[in-house]
């Protein structure tokens, strides 16, 4: 069975603190992304990746990075939180072509409050 | 500038009948659209999707619709069940020369299916 899996499903941080989201598939997809979650936002990109170390900024990369050391691992990270951070934060991998390319398979999510 | 857009932030519909859930785009180059499935405190799961060589794709009690030269797509779910209620996502993608692109997420619908 196909698995995203994200470190932590609930955290709270300080402003200013540093935060490292992290997010693991064991289906050997080429592509991750993280979005972020907001009522009447959807879904928004903040950053994905197509490959190892490879990184492409999405929508609303600003106040964000992220890290692709493994081609099964991708982590965000916020490198001095702020109370507009808090969100729900969702990590999603997907094959880069072949059958079923383009479809995201998502983890559970990580909700993040900043205070 | 929201490149995907759902209109309807929620619909309610009783039991049996049909859900109709609508989707608009605006860019052009998008050549394959998703609608994944989302419930509280879980990741998006997805549901169905369709190239932009089809106008319509069907699975079970879910068919998706697309009008290219309207740039809209809708789903319809027959009949409507109480476990569908959740609130629904349009995504588009574009298919690059040799891998899938960035996923771009609709706003979200909520659905709730009245017993």
């Amino acid at each position: 069975d196909v698995k995203v899996t994200q470190s932590s499903r609930y955290l709270v941080k300080r402003t200013g603190e540093k935060v490292f989201l992290e997010c693991v598939q064991d289906m050997d997809h080429e592509n991750m992304f993280w979005y972020r979650q907001d009522p009447g936002l959807g879904l928004r990109l903040i950053y994905f990746s197509y490959d190892v170390k490879m990184k492409e900024k999405g929508d609303i990369p600003e106040g964000y990075s992220v890290s692709r050391e493994k081609k099964e691992r991708f982590s965000l990270i916020l490198e001095s939180a702020s109370t507009n951070q808090t969100s729900m934060y969702l990590c999603a991998s997907s094959l880069a072509r072949g059958r079923g390319a383009g479809e995201l398979f998502f983890g559970e999510g990580s909700r993040l409050t900043v205070l | 500038d929201q490149q995907v857009k759902q209109n309807s932030p929620s619909l309610s519909v009783q039991e049996g009948r049909i859900s109709i859930l609508n989707c608009d785009y605006t860019n052009s180059m998008f050549d394959y659209f998703l609608w994944y499935k989302k419930y509280p405190a879980e990741g998006p799961t997805f549901l169905i999707s369709i190239s932009s060589i089809k106008d319509k794709n069907e699975d079970g009690r879910f068919t998706v619709f697309l009008n290219k030269s309207a740039k809209h797509l809708s789903l319809h779910i027959v009949p409507s069940q109480p476990g569908d209620s959740a609130v629904y996502f349009c995504a588009a993608t574009r298919r690059g020369r040799t891998s899938y692109d960035k996923v771009i997420f609709g706003p979200g619908t909520s659905l709730s299916v009245i017993p």
